[in-house]
């Protein structure tokens, strides 16, 4: 299984941009790279996924590199409800949804 | 519906007695998943199903009992549970089990052992 590091914590101001990012050295070629959301007593909430290159929807942007080694979770213009636990997970490269979540970054947004 | 619901949403039980937690999704996923989350941490996974088999179980103790009757139901059955196993148990669909489709996760059960 790939591991995931990502930083525990962050501190961002209201309005600014947020790049979080992780790294997954192990990472198998048929791994996508998926970032949940997590609000405190919720279930997690998907947010993204890549496989390489860019991907962007409505409420986020996911960089990832050429060797796929690390990925960078951009939030536009945060506001105080996006303060939550960040998840970076890599898919099992044996293709069943074995994953693992890491240890997560906390965001804190402030006004 | 791409809602997941889990009943009940807190429970309290005592080391000698027996609970089922439910779940419930009608997205037509044919993989959900049980996991369990302590304060502060990240999810853990516990068991698997799919196409209402069991697929994984990551070495959970016997005291805790999956099942899945239908593809839209899974059960966790407690039994003799320790104040340790105290926690946020979490289920989780997903449209098959492979590793590029997301899963959905319920609210969670708060689970109180006493």
């Amino acid at each position: 299984l790939a591991k995931t590091t990502q930083p525990i914590s962050m501190d961002s101001y209201e309005g600014q941009e947020v790049n979080i990012t992780c790294s997954h050295n192990n990472i198998a070629t048929n791994d996508y790279i998926t970032w949940y959301q997590q609000f405190p007593s919720q279930g997690p909430r998907f947010i993204i996924q890549g496989y390489k290159t860019k991907v962007t929807n409505e409420v986020a942007s996911l960089f990832i590199p050429a060797d796929r080694k690390s990925s960078t979770l951009s939030l536009p213009r945060v506001s105080l409800s996006d303060t939550a636990v960040y998840y970076c997970l890599v898919g099992d490269s044996g293709g069943y949804q074995k994953v693992t979540f890491g240890t997560g970054t906390k965001l804190q947004v402030i006004p | 519906d791409t809602e997941v619901t889990q009943t009940p949403k807190h429970l309290v039980m005592g080391m000698t007695n027996k609970k089922s937690l439910k779940c419930e999704q009608h997205m037509g996923h044919r993989a959900m998943y049980w996991y369990k989350q302590k304060a502060k941490k990240p999810p853990e996974l516990m068991f698997v199903y799919s196409y209402e088999k069991l697929s994984i179980n990551e070495s959970v103790p016997s005291r805790f009992s999956p099942e899945c009757p239908n593809s839209s139901l899974l059960n966790l059955h407690l039994h003799a549970l320790q104040p340790e196993d105290s926690a946020l148990y979490l289920c989780a669909s997903s449209q098959d089990q492979q590793g590029h489709y997301e899963q959905y996760f319920g609210p969670g059960t708060r689970l109180t052992v006493t």
